[in-house]
């Protein structure tokens, strides 16, 4: 199946820095989705991007679908940034599912 | 329109009882993806259903473990025997097409707690 891989696994950053997070697929998919989990738990979706840029608010988002990869910019960040930064792919295949990655832990200190 | 609803959020049981643990998908949807997340891990793929049918079981444990998605209600994951080892929380994640489709959207979790 499918192997994610996240880096960097922890990132400590103080209010209003910027930081780039990134995410490597071991084979190509066409499905691909980035999800903040807060520190209540809930998963949030921040962007379904298979491929191409997108952008909301002070996150974008860019995927490399022919290099495998993908890379979420978190821009003037906050306290409540602050979680764990997942991000999961799959192919459209019969049975296909999202696989996740380990995820990244991020701190936003005030 | 509702999202992904999930019920208990919180669940304790004994060891040797069993949990059930339910989904309602978003309106329209048919595609119910299981995920569950032991602490400080990512989530780990279970089980993938239709309606009324089992598509992937492959993250499923072989025993004690089981998945339906009746033609009417919620998907149910169910456990028996409950272990210690079961304490996690289960995300339940809908789509109206699958993987292929797009977008997968989670329910809130249910965090089942074994004493």
């Amino acid at each position: 199946g499918i192997q994610v891989e996240q880096s960097p696994p922890d990132l400590i950053l103080q209010e209003g820095a910027n930081s780039t997070l990134r995410c490597n697929f071991s084979d190509s998919v066409n499905n691909l989705q980035w999800f903040h989990q807060n520190p209540w738990g809930q998963l949030i979706n921040l962007f379904y991007i298979p491929s191409g840029t997108k952008q909301n608010g002070r996150l974008s988002a860019t995927t490399v679908a022919t290099e495998r990869y993908s890379l979420l910019y978190i821009s003037s960040s906050q306290t409540t940034d602050s979680g764990v930064y997942f991000c999961a792919g799959g192919n459209t295949g019969a049975n296909s599912k999202l696989t996740f990655g380990k995820g990244i832990t991020l701190s936003v200190r005030p | 329109n509702a999202g992904v609803m999930q019920n208990p959020r919180h669940l304790v049981r004994r060891r040797g009882q069993e949990a059930r643990l339910r989904c309602s998908p978003m309106k329209g949807h048919s595609h119910v993806y299981w995920y569950r997340q032991l602490p400080e891990e990512g989530l780990k793929f279970m089980v993938y259903l239709q309606k009324e049918n089992i598509i992937d079981e492959s993250g499923m444990p072989k025993e004690r473990f089981s998945a339906e998605f009746p033609k009417e209600g919620p998907s149910i994951l169910r456990i028996q025997q409950v272990v210690r080892g079961d304490s996690a929380a289960y995300f339940c994640a809908s789509s109206p097409r699958g993987v292929r489709g797009g977008e997968l959207f989670f329910g809130e979790g249910s965090r089942l707690t074994v004493l």
